[in-house]
């Protein structure tokens, strides 16, 4: 029940694509779900994060889709580029994720060709 | 800057040595996380503090693990005896408190021979 499902575990994208990663949990207490985006050599940085009581958050190229009922979330990045290549986690956490503990998902490589 | 300082960044080392990983804070927090990430089984949570005070270790795989933080801005990492399946890169990340956002240090990569 602690698990967060990701896929697909790489993507390969053309330039002004759209790069589409989802993910999957079990457990309806989470109630924190945020994108994490992690370049070679550097440590995971926040993306973008959204809240269930939203179905959908919009930062620049990056949008959050999220279907409570389905227990499923997903990060869309239109106009893909190739400064976006990277890898992506999804993650959950409980009580907004101020004190509990995050699961991430196993991680999507991105490329995006020129 | 995330405010969280790894050393060290590589480490190299044969099966049986042990292994000491550090991590210092910079900037305030409230807790603080070990991950460790490989190419199978992605970021896994080793264990977390709250106010220094370890709050879920079910993460550690085996007794060779363990991590204290003596204050509120450092912590250590230990694995001994070392062994080929931990060789992997740990992330020491911060949160502050009342805020989801997690700040991830740069990792160590640890290569058991």
């Amino acid at each position: 029940q602690q698990q967060v499902k990701q896929s697909p575990q790489s993507l390969i994208v053309q330039k002004g694509g759209i790069s589409i990663i989802n993910c999957a949990y079990e457990n309806t207490a989470f109630d924190y779900f945020p994108w994490y985006q992690q370049f070679p050599g550097k440590g995971p940085a926040l993306l973008i994060a959204i809240r269930p009581d939203v179905s959908e958050k919009k930062e620049g190229r990056f949008t959050i889709s999220f279907n409570k009922s389905a227990k499923q979330f997903s990060l869309h990045i239109m106009d893909s580029q190739p400064g976006d290549s990277a890898t992506y986690f999804c993650a959950a956490s409980m009580n907004g994720g101020a004190t509990n503990k995050l699961i991430f998902g196993t991680g999507t490589l991105l490329a995006v060709q020129p | 800057d995330a405010g969280v300082i790894q050393s060290p960044r590589h480490e190299v080392t044969e099966m049986g040595q042990e292994v000491t990983l550090r991590c210092k804070l910079i900037s305030g927090h409230n807790s603080l996380f070990w991950y460790r990430q490989t190419m199978m089984r992605g970021l896994e949570l080793l264990i977390y503090f709250n106010n220094n005070v370890p709050i879920d270790d079910s993460g550690m795989p085996e007794d060779r693990f363990s991590a204290k933080m003596p204050n509120a801005s450092f912590s250590t990492l230990k694995i001994q005896p070392s062994e080929p399946r931990d060789s992997a890169v740990y992330f020491c990340a911060r949160r502050t408190s009342g805020a989801g956002e997690l700040f991830f240090g740069e990792g160590s990569r640890l290569t058991v021979l």
